[in-house]
């Protein structure tokens, strides 16, 4: 089975504080991505990236970015973080191939900016 | 762009009685259409999809139909229990690109025991 970890499921942080966000796949995936759910709002892509260090933005990357050293990992940064950026923060990966369309998510990151 | 639009945004039904999720899709190019459920606290999860060269696949008590022509897709659930008590999303893409996926905004439903 794929597996997408998240290294944090509960976050607490304060308005201005600098915040990691970490993904890791086990499955040599190419395509990793950033989502955001909010209710009502559905997922909203923040960003993803094809392949290490390649990184696209998605429909709402303001006040975010991200970093793709390895292929395994996808970091979301939170430069300074916002009240508007409590959420909960969705990683995935997929496999970039033939028949490769299934997104596997992560079990998501709940954030709270106080 | 894709845009994707998914109603209702809440259902509630009786146990036993069948449940229909409708999402309609603007880009004419976009061919693979997957349904993802996440339980309360969990991550989404495909349930089932299908590719514009089908219209209907179905699983179990799961069944999706799409219509090309009228670029509207849904979802059925029939005999419906408790455990299907979920938010369900669509989705729509174009198969073979870089392209992502484009997410409807959800399904809250509810089974009443």
């Amino acid at each position: 089975d794929v597996k997408v970890t998240q290294s944090s499921r509960y976050l607490v942080k304060r308005t201005g504080e600098k915040v990691f966000l970490e993904c890791v796949q086990d499955m040599d995936h190419e395509n990793m991505f950033w989502y955001r759910q909010d209710p009502g709002l559905g997922l909203r892509l923040i960003y993803f990236s094809y392949d290490v260090k390649m990184k696209e933005k998605g429909d709402i990357p303001e006040g975010y970015s991200v970093s793709r050293e390895k292929k395994e990992r996808f970091s979301l940064i939170l430069e300074s973080a916002s009240t508007n950026q409590t959420s909960m923060y969705l990683c995935a990966s997929r496999f970039s191939g033939l028949g490769g369309n299934t997104i596997y998510f992560g079990e998501g990151s709940w954030l709270t900016v106080v | 762009g894709e845009n994707v639009e998914q109603h209702p945004s809440t259902l509630s039904v009786q146990e036993g009685d069948s449940a229909v999720i409708k999402c309609t899709y603007s880009d004419s190019a976009s061919n693979y259409f997957p349904w993802y459920k996440q339980e309360l606290g969990k991550r989404p999860q495909l349930i089932i999809d299908i590719r514009s060269n089908v219209g209907e696949k179905k699983d179990q008590r799961i069944a999706v139909t799409l219509n090309k022509t009228a670029k509207h897709f849904s979802l059925h659930i029939t005999e419906t229990q408790p455990e299907d008590s979920a938010v369900y999303f669509c989705a729509a893409m174009k198969e073979g690109s870089q392209g992502n996926l484009i997410f409807g905004k959800g399904t809250k439903l509810s089974v009443k025991p």
